[in-house]
């Protein structure tokens, strides 16, 4: 696996409060993606970004922002929880030279 | 709906068996790449078919592209219990860095 790691794993929040999830790589990659994962649905694309400072909004990016102040930190933030925003969260950086995208191990937030 | 669409949603087979899943997109592509992801982890890349190519091998793994049908398909060939997953294609939409990815085929296979 390429470095990849996300934190934290686990979150339960409540509604209307702001959460940020944090994604680390290690191989300088100048892409990274953060993904939603649901039953049915696949995993969609909700910001990426592709160089510092630098990112567009995915298919699903409403209720949702992102920042990139250095290429191995990619923050995603919930500004205010919502139940619908339930869900798996996977980060991933792409090579440049194979196009290849690698994941983090997920993380599962829970907003009650 | 999505750009990338799996067929069949779900399959299960004997061990040894082939088990052949496709993809279908909608729009023109760089390339097209089969993803895997056992329970509760992330997503393993398994193989990239670019546009300009038809098929392609990587072990028990053989991949097809038809463009002009916007469709692709892996086989697994002699599956194991290991192959258990479910898989994934995603496509990328030209020049965009932008992945789509499909709804996934959850593959059993039995020992």
């Amino acid at each position: 696996d390429a470095g990849i790691t996300q934190s934290p794993r686990h979150k339960v929040t409540e509604t209307g409060t702001p959460v940020t999830l944090r994604c680390h790589q290690t191989e300088n990659h100048r892409y990274m993606y953060w993904y939603r994962q649901d039953p049915g649905h696949g995993l969609r694309l909700i910001h990426y970004s592709y160089g510092v400072k630098d990112t567009d909004k995915g298919e699903v990016s409403d209720g949702y922002s992102v920042s990139r102040s250095k290429t191995e930190d990619f923050l995603l933030t919930l500004e205010s929880a919502t139940s619908s925003q339930t869900s798996v969260y996977f980060c991933a950086t792409r090579q440049g030279s194979t196009d290849t995208q690698y994941f983090g191990p997920g993380t599962r937030l829970t907003v009650l | 709906s999505q750009q990338g669409e799996e067929d069949p949603q779900a399959l299960s087979i004997q061990e040894g068996e082939n088990a052949t899943m496709n993809c279908s997109y909608k729009t023109s592509i760089n390339n097209l790449q089969w993803y895997r992801q056992n329970s509760g982890r992330g997503l393993v890349h398994l193989i990239l078919i670019r546009s300009n190519e038809r098929e392609k091998h990587s072990g028990r793994l053989r991949v097809t592209l038809d463009t002009s049908k916007k469709s692709s398909s892996l086989l697994i060939t002699a599956s194991r219990a290991a192959d258990t997953a479910s898989y994934f294609c995603a496509t990328d939409t030209s020049g965009t860095y932008k992945y789509i990815f499909g709804t996934g085929t959850r593959l059993k296979v039995l020992a």
